[in-house]
Order: structure tokens, then C-alpha cells, then sequence
């Protein structure tokens, strides 16, 4: 029972360069997150999803992209890498029908765009 | 729109100290509030959160929080620090509109032997 995983855990990019983070759960929860941390600033919400096949913009959402195809996978991807986007970059996952949406953290992916 | 204030980016205690972490919050609605512990290199864990059950909430290794609607408030203490305490701690508000959390900037504490 792994809970959330991601992958990659590091990764190096170049300014200009693709990627996709992958983020994978065995919850079987339906809400997924995907959020930014970054230093005095917490974290913050990119995009969401509260279903397979359905997906939402958060609070800073410019120059990615989600999916959502399978209930247990969220992706994000970057189409074109800036520095602005070194981050760590979290997963999380919360029950659907919960009040409080407590939310499952991943471990974190942290990527550098040289 | 609901969002928390941490006051204190760093705080700094004596081992066996008490620790108190501050937390405002701001809702135009019954907040429901969390707060979040990550130890380095890791993800965030839960170490309590408060659903209006009661005002006193307790949470994993001995800390509680007691919300406090008076002083809009959300504290995080622990009477007695252990090393094992230093850690960056994040005050979480549920955001109603978008069924996500969110979160104040973090207080990073460091407990000195």
C-alpha cells in the first residue's frame, strides 16, 4: 500500500524543455491536486482534479498542463520550461463527499530549469 | 475567499520549551483548519485538523491547537519540545470554492539541545 507516489524525484531541465510529473495513487480517493512550494510562499494550488476526466485551474496555473485519463493518475506537464518554474512540486489526493477535504501528500518532485 | 496568516517565519526554542505556532485565518465561512508538519526532504503529514466536533483539537506527537473564534484564531502548541520537533509547519484552510486547501507560508522551527 504504497499511498501517493510520485515520479520523477529530481529532475534537471533546460529553459525550453518538456516534462510530464507523474503522480499516482492507491487510495482509490477521487480528488486529486497538484501544488508548487516554494520558499516563504507555501504551497500553492496549480491545478485540480475531482474526477477521472475532469480537471481545474488553481491559483497558478499559467505555463502548465493536467490530465486526468485514469482515476489513480494525475499528470502534469510543462510544455515549455522557465526558470520560474524550479519548485517542488507535490501531489495530493482527498476523498470525494468529505467536509473538510482533508488531503494525502505524495513525497515531492524537485525540479530545476537551468 | 479563505486564507491563514502565519506569524513567524523561523521560531526557536529550548528543548523541552513550550512551542507555540501561530495561525490566522480569515473565512466568510465555518473554516474547517489543518495543520501540516514536513520534515525535510518529505511531504507534508497531518498532524491535526479542526471540524467544529470541538474547539481543543489534539493531534500526533503531542501537539494540539485550540480554535478560537473570538481572536480568529488557530495556534499550534506543544508544552514540551523534542529535537526531533524541528521541522517547517503549515497552517491550512479549506478553500470551499475549489475543495482544495489553502495554505499559510510556513514556520520553520528549530529546537536548540
Amino acid at each position: 500500500n504504497a499511498g501517493v507516489t510520485q515520479t520523477p524525484k529530481f529532475r534537471v531541465l533546460k529553459t525550453g524543455q518538456s516534462m510530464t510529473l507523474l503522480c499516482a495513487q492507491d487510495m482509490n480517493h477521487e480528488y486529486m491536486y497538484w501544488y508548487r512550494q516554494d520558499p516563504g510562499m507555501g504551497l500553492r494550488l496549480i491545478h485540480y482534479s475531482v474526477g477521472e476526466g475532469t480537471t481545474a485551474k488553481g491559483e497558478v496555473p499559467d505555463g502548465y498542463n493536467v490530465s486526468r485519463l485514469k482515476k489513480q493518475n494525475f499528470l502534469l506537464g510543462l510544455e515549455s520550461a522557465a526558470p520560474s518554474q524550479t519548485s517542488v512540486y507535490f501531489c495530493a489526493v482527498g476523498r470525494a463527499g468529505e467536509r473538510y477535504n482533508e488531503q494525502f501528500f505524495g513525497p515531492g518532485t524537485r525540479l530545476t530549469v537551468l | 475567499a479563505q486564507s491563514v496568516t502565519q506569524l513567524g517565519s523561523h521560531v526557536s526554542v529550548s528543548e523541552g520549551a513550550l512551542v507555540l505556532l501561530r495561525c490566522n485565518y480569515s473565512s466568510s465561512v465555518p473554516p474547517y483548519l489543518f495543520w501540516y508538519v514536513q520534515y525535510p526532504n518529505q511531504g507534508l503529514q497531518l498532524l491535526l485538523k479542526y471540524t467544529s466536533a470541538a474547539t481543543l483539537v489534539k493531534g500526533i506527537n503531542g501537539f494540539e491547537a485550540e480554535f478560537k473564534k473570538s481572536e480568529t484564531s488557530f495556534h499550534l502548541t506543544k508544552p514540551s519540545a523534542h529535537m526531533s520537533d524541528a521541522a517547517e509547519y503549515f497552517c491550512a484552510v479549506r478553500d470551499t470554492g475549489r475543495r482544495a486547501l489553502t495554505f499559510g507560508s510556513g514556520t520553520r522551527l528549530q529546537v536548540q539541545p
